[in-house]
């Protein structure tokens, strides 16, 4: 079993529509819960972090966290074409850090 | 946060031959990471470069094969020795972000192996 798991998608989209992004990871210890954002020929860029359970928005943008059932959300409001790109999860617990494979979203104009 | 320039940003190799990749960093830092990302895989930690010392390696890569140059504190190298289709890949460079939860990555570095 994977540390975590992510559906690689695609994923595709009408512009406007909510998007919803989803991990699960399987180590208890970790803490910290990321997401990255990787356009094509070009390297992931940290798109938001939480610590441990709770929701974190910042603009159209939900991060979710479900310790209890080892779940991580990512959610996208009013969904863009500039939102298309890979979407990677990552967790950590300390100086380790697990990605997952990463989904791939197409937002249609 | 910080800004890495990596290069060369892709290279097509004949296999057996050798590529080093060149990362970059406008400000020093004391670690700089190197990944992997194969297709419809994760990011894999390659090593980690400390200036002043050897790298440390992760389980399944060797100095061999990855060997890894450190100079300074804005500067790494890393080197992709006797290449086979297999080692086809984007390889990328990193440090940590100011909040030390996240990576700042670079562009990366397209192979493919011949």
């Amino acid at each position: 079993q994977k540390e975590v798991e992510q559906d690689p998608g695609p994923l595709s989209v009408p512009e406007g529509a909510i998007v919803s992004l989803n991990c699960t990871y399987s180590n208890s210890a970790f803490q910290y819960f990321m997401w990255y954002r990787q356009y094509s020929r070009k390297g992931p860029e940290l798109l938001m972090y939480t610590y441990s359970s709770g929701n974190k928005e910042d603009g159209r943008f939900t991060a979710q966290v479900d310790k209890s059932s080892k779940y991580i959300s990512l959610f996208i409001r009013d969904s863009q074409p500039s939102d298309s790109a890979t979407y990677l999860c990552a967790t950590t617990g300390g100086f380790k850090t697990i990605f997952g494979a990463g989904t791939r979203l197409f937002v249609k104009a | 946060s910080a800004v890495i320039s990596q290069k060369p940003s892709r290279d097509i190799c004949q296999r057996g031959t050798s590529l080093t990749i060149q990362c970059q960093v406008d400000s020093q830092v004391t670690m700089m990471f190197w990944y992997r990302q194969q297709p419809g895989q994760s990011l894999t930690l390659i090593a980690t470069a400390n200036q002043g010392s050897e790298a440390t390696y992760e389980s399944g890569f060797v100095i061999d094969k990855f060997p890894i140059s450190r100079p300074n504190l804005t500067f790494s190298t890393l080197t992709v020795s006797n290449m086979s289709p297999e080692d086809s890949s984007i390889y990328l460079c990193s440090v940590r972000t100011d909040t030390n939860y996240g990576y700042t990555f670079g562009s990366g570095t397209r192979l493919t192996v011949v």
